[in-house]
């Protein structure tokens, strides 16, 4: 069945620190798509990144980066010199090609990071 | 661009109450989503349409009904509310389920 797991349900660290914060996925699809999702404190939901099955690539973006990781079905997503203005709620999700869900992300419960100064 | 817009921000119902909760898109994209988020939770798909004239259930659609009667609108309509469905009801819509989400602002409904 598809699912994802953020196993992190709250993350504190001290500004300046680097974070990592976990995503496991679960599919029987070979075409998927997974995504990280940020909720800041205001409540809005805004896209951070996509990545598709077939490209396993790192990515990074300023501060931050995402490790994708096919053998072990992981997608994390690291915040390098974390920053108070990172301190949100984050969320993985996937999408499937072909699988049963293939109209509806499959979402993570989150992860509450918090970013003291 | 507007984008994706809810309306209204803010409800407070009483009990056995109804309420349409509006939704309406500018992006002309077929795939549109209701979700609620519960306090300190995740994101529940209520229901979802993958274009006009198609509505299907998601993972909690007891209590509410959805109409997609035109591509920019989808609206989610709650009969007899209750204390349980309190919380935050996201709209969102895709071009298609492997694409980026966009998100409406949210509207944060408490049933008293």
């Amino acid at each position: 069945a598809q699912k994802v797991t953020q196993a992190q349900t709250e993350i504190s660290v001290v500004e300046k620190e680097d974070v990592t914060l976990d995503c496991v996925y679960e599919t029987r699809d070979t075409t998927y798509y997974l995504f990280w999702y940020k909720q800041p404190p205001s409540g809005e939901l805004v896209f951070l990144i996509r990545r598709n099955s077939f490209d396993e690539q790192n990515e990074i973006s300023g501060r931050y980066s995402w490790n994708f990781q096919k053998s072990t079905s992981s997608f994390n997503f690291t915040i390098t010199a974390s920053q108070v203005v990172d301190s949100a709620v984050y969320f993985c999700a996937l999408s499937e090609a072909r699988g049963d869900s293939n109209y509806q992300l499959i979402w993570g419960a989150g992860t509450k990071l918090i970013i003291k100064p | 661009n507007a984008g994706v817009t809810q309306t209204p921000k803010f409800r407070i119902l009483k009990i056995g109450q109804s309420m349409t909760l509006q939704c309406a898109q500018d992006m002309n994209h077929n795939y549109m989503y209701w979700y609620r988020q519960d306090p300190g939770m995740g994101l529940k798909l209520i229901y979802y349409s993958v274009g006009a004239g198609i509505t299907d259930k998601g993972e909690v659609p007891n209590g509410y009904n959805v109409s997609r009667s035109t591509t920019e609108d989808f609206p989610l309509r709650l009969e007899l509310a209750a204390p349980s469905q309190t919380s935050v009801y996201f709209c969102a819509t895709q071009t298609a389920v492997r694409t980026e989400a966009f998100f409406g602002q949210g509207t944060r409904l408490t049933v008293v």
